[in-house]
């Protein structure tokens, strides 16, 4: 079964660091982007950022309201992709997924999403 | 930065409505663009890719159309079960969704 499944999340204090972790099952990981979304609670869709296969670089992306705090990284042995945040802000809150994006260098539709992982950034 | 503009916000209809939703972009995304279904508590669903190309699996009452910054979803006879909030998203320059329209019951 293809299935991604994140975890990592919690409650965390404005200011501090969290690292998301979203691991793969029943395809080739290796072979595409990955990326993360997220909802803030009542709220619609924000794209975060995105990684490209190593096939391009495994460079990334990301949405303006992150660059610069958080960062995407993979590890295609373990089949996992992450998304370290740091310096979070209240304004973070929100479930973040990662959703499968495609085999080319520009993003794809998402087909496969994940549950999501709860963050809460408050004192 | 494209910006996606989805109308109506809320749609009220009943079961075998024909529904359409709109979705503008802010520049030309040529037919980058899909639509998402999502319910309460759920991740959202793959509807249609490319602007009109159907997510296999996905019931053919679900259709999308245009081109360039005017695009739309249609549903064409609707279900108790696509009772659900839509969101439409380009991908022609990284990634932008639009506010979503939530499908309620009339």
């Amino acid at each position: 079964e293809v299935q991604l499944v994140e975890s990592g999340g919690g409650l965390v204090q404005p200011g501090r660091s969290l690292r998301l972790s979203c691991t793969a099952s029943g395809f080739t990981f290796g072979d595409y982007s990955m990326t993360w979304v997220r909802q803030a609670p009542g709220k619609g869709l924000q794209w975060v950022g995105f990684i490209r296969s190593k096939a391009y670089g495994g460079t990334t992306e990301y949405a303006a309201s992150v660059k610069g705090r958080f960062t995407i990284a993979r590890d295609d042995s373990q089949r996992i992709a992450y998304l370290q945040m740091n310096s979070l802000k209240t304004d973070d809150t929100a479930v973040y997924s990662c959703t499968r994006a495609g085999d080319g260098y520009n993003l794809a539709a998402f087909d496969i999403w994940g549950q999501g992982t709860m963050v809460t950034v408050s004192s | 930065d494209i910006q996606m503009t989805q109308s109506p916000s809320t749609l009220s209809a009943s079961v075998g409505d024909r529904v359409t939703i709109t979705c503008r972009a802010s520049q030309s995304i040529g037919t980058w663009l899909a639509w998402y279904q999502q319910k309460p508590g759920k991740a959202p669903k793959l509807l249609l890719y490319k602007a009109s190309s159907l997510e296999s699996g996905v019931p053919s009452r679900f259709s999308g159309s245009g081109s360039g910054t005017e695009f739309t979803l249609t549903i064409s006879s609707l279900q108790p079960d696509d009772f659900a909030t839509y969101y439409c998203q380009q991908y022609n320059s990284y990634c932008t969704f639009g506010q979503g329209t939530k499908v309620e019951i009339k």
